[in-house]
């Protein structure tokens, strides 16, 4: 099956910018959406389709994808984004969503 | 946004049938997608597969036959059923409206705010 790789930590302090990578072999060919996941809480949708935001989503996320990564940004980072972030793609062999790893942000 | 919630005993024993089901409010369950996806402390996420209101369904592979989703348009639910689960089917189930975005790509723009099931005896 297709493995979506992310790092398992990232750490950013208020007002600066957070990366989160989620690699694969040739994702710049699929669509990638980002979920936010906060402790005890059901997962977010923050960006759809490689770069759309849902709406009351915040412009400081922002995605990209091309080539073997896919990298969700967040802008100007506030103690409100700790949380866990996943990237998804679809599958298209087994017609499955596809889950990476995880990548935990913590605001120092 | 449609709210979804899942519902289902909290305790299976092994070998036996886990059963949940996710009722759908502030939207009709017809003509959109719907997913189950479960979250354990050793896999994390994974999609266990979907249905759509007409009936028709995808599952993951990986579960090997002993998933069987349904849906029930009247009552504006959906249900899972995964047969004869272990202890490695312990995990918060979440279900989830799924959208067709084009090219073959799905995502999940709203989820039900989970449900913990463990098996154990």
């Amino acid at each position: 099956s297709y493995v979506l790789t992310q790092p398992p930590s990232v750490s950013v302090a208020p007002g600066q910018t957070a990366r989160i990578t989620c690699g694969a072999n040739n994702i710049g060919s699929k669509s990638v959406h980002w979920y936010q996941q906060k402790p005890g809480q059901a997962p977010v949708l923050v960006v759809y389709a490689d770069t759309d935001r849902p709406s009351g989503i915040p412009e400081r996320f922002s995605g990209s994808n091309s080539g073997n990564t896919a990298t969700l940004t967040i802008s100007r980072v506030e103690a409100g984004d700790e949380a866990d972030y996943y990237c998804q793609v679809w599958e298209s062999s087994s017609d499955i969503g596809v889950f990476g790893t995880g990548t935990r942000v913590t605001v120092l | 946004q449609v709210q979804l919630q899942e519902s289902g005993p909290g305790l299976v024993k092994p070998s036996e049938t886990l059963s949940l089901t996710c009722t759908v409010s502030g939207g009709s369950i017809s003509d959109y997608y719907w997913t189950w996806i479960r979250q354990s402390a050793g896999k994390g996420l994974e999609c266990i597969g979907r249905i759509h209101s007409s009936g028709s369904t995808n599952y993951n592979p990986s579960l090997k036959g002993r998933v069987t989703m349904s849906v029930d348009t009247s009552k504006n639910q959906f249900s899972l059923k995964l047969s004869s689960v272990t202890a490695a089917d312990t995990a918060v189930y979440y279900c989830a409206v799924t959208y067709y975005y084009g090219s073959g790509t799905f995502y999940n723009p709203s989820w039900g705010q989970g449900t913990l099931v463990t098996v154990s005896s």
